[in-house]
């Protein structure tokens, strides 16, 4: 079946510009996470999602980045008025979550963003 | 909130012979450690995960270990390939609460043929 979708591959902008990445979970995955990842370091969790339950945003560096997810599928991270500090990949990740059972994270190819 | 560390952050050995990444945790409720290979502009994926309640786990060529007591757990990889030439990552995280992982900030793993 299909994996977990990230979009666009690679996104160049301007130091200022608002840019909105895009992730499109495996299907029936209640949970969805975004992460970020600067050159040569590990992963930042950023936010977290789980079905209707307010997202967890204690991740987001800043009131820049936001995001927003449509009932269990696509969500969108933007990030408003880029810096140069925020060139990362940007990966999602999605998870069936039970209760009570910890599910792998499935993750996306990520979006590289790079800004000038 | 976790703390996780990773060792070391390069690891050079040749094909055949064993390597060895140890990660360390700060927070006792941690009780999922999974481990992540990641290949040049892919996503991590999965390669082995531990549950608390088990002090080993072995999937072929693949092993990890976990000392709750230390709060640490290592994978090991036997009979090196250059295929398993990438970087690799530890996590930690619990069942309850926020459910997102705390990385380790990896190891780049290179097998010599």
């Amino acid at each position: 079946g299909a994996g977990v979708s990230q979009s666009p591959s690679n996104k160049v902008t301007e130091k200022g510009k608002d840019v909105e990445l895009r992730c499109d979970p495996i299907s029936g995955h209640t949970a969805l996470y975004w992460y970020r990842q600067r050159l040569g370091q590990g992963l930042e969790f950023l936010i977290y999602f789980q079905g209707n339950s307010a997202p967890d945003k204690s991740g987001l560096p800043s009131d820049r980045f936001s995001a927003e997810r449509t009932g269990e599928s696509v969500s969108t991270l933007t990030i408003q008025r880029t810096q140069q500090e925020d060139s990362a990949v940007y990966l999602c990740a999605s998870s069936a979550v039970r209760l009570a059972v910890y599910n792998e994270q499935f993750f996306g190819p990520g979006t590289r963003l790079t800004v000038l | 909130g976790e703390n996780v560390e990773q060792h070391p952050s390069t690891l050079s050995v040749q094909e055949g012979d064993s390597a060895v990444i140890k990660c360390t945790y700060s927070d006792s409720a941690s009780n999922y450690f999974p481990w992540y290979k990641q290949e040049l502009g892919k996503g991590p994926q999965l390669i082995i995960d531990i549950r608390s309640n088990v002090g080993e786990k072995k999937d072929q060529r693949i092993a990890v270990t976990l000392n709750k007591t230390a709060k640490h757990f290592s994978l090991h990889i036997t009979e090196t390939q250059p295929e398993d030439s990438a970087v690799y990552f530890c996590a930690a995280s619990g069942v309850t609460g926020r459910r997102a992982l705390t990385f380790g900030s990896g190891t780049r793993l290179q097998v010599q043929p």
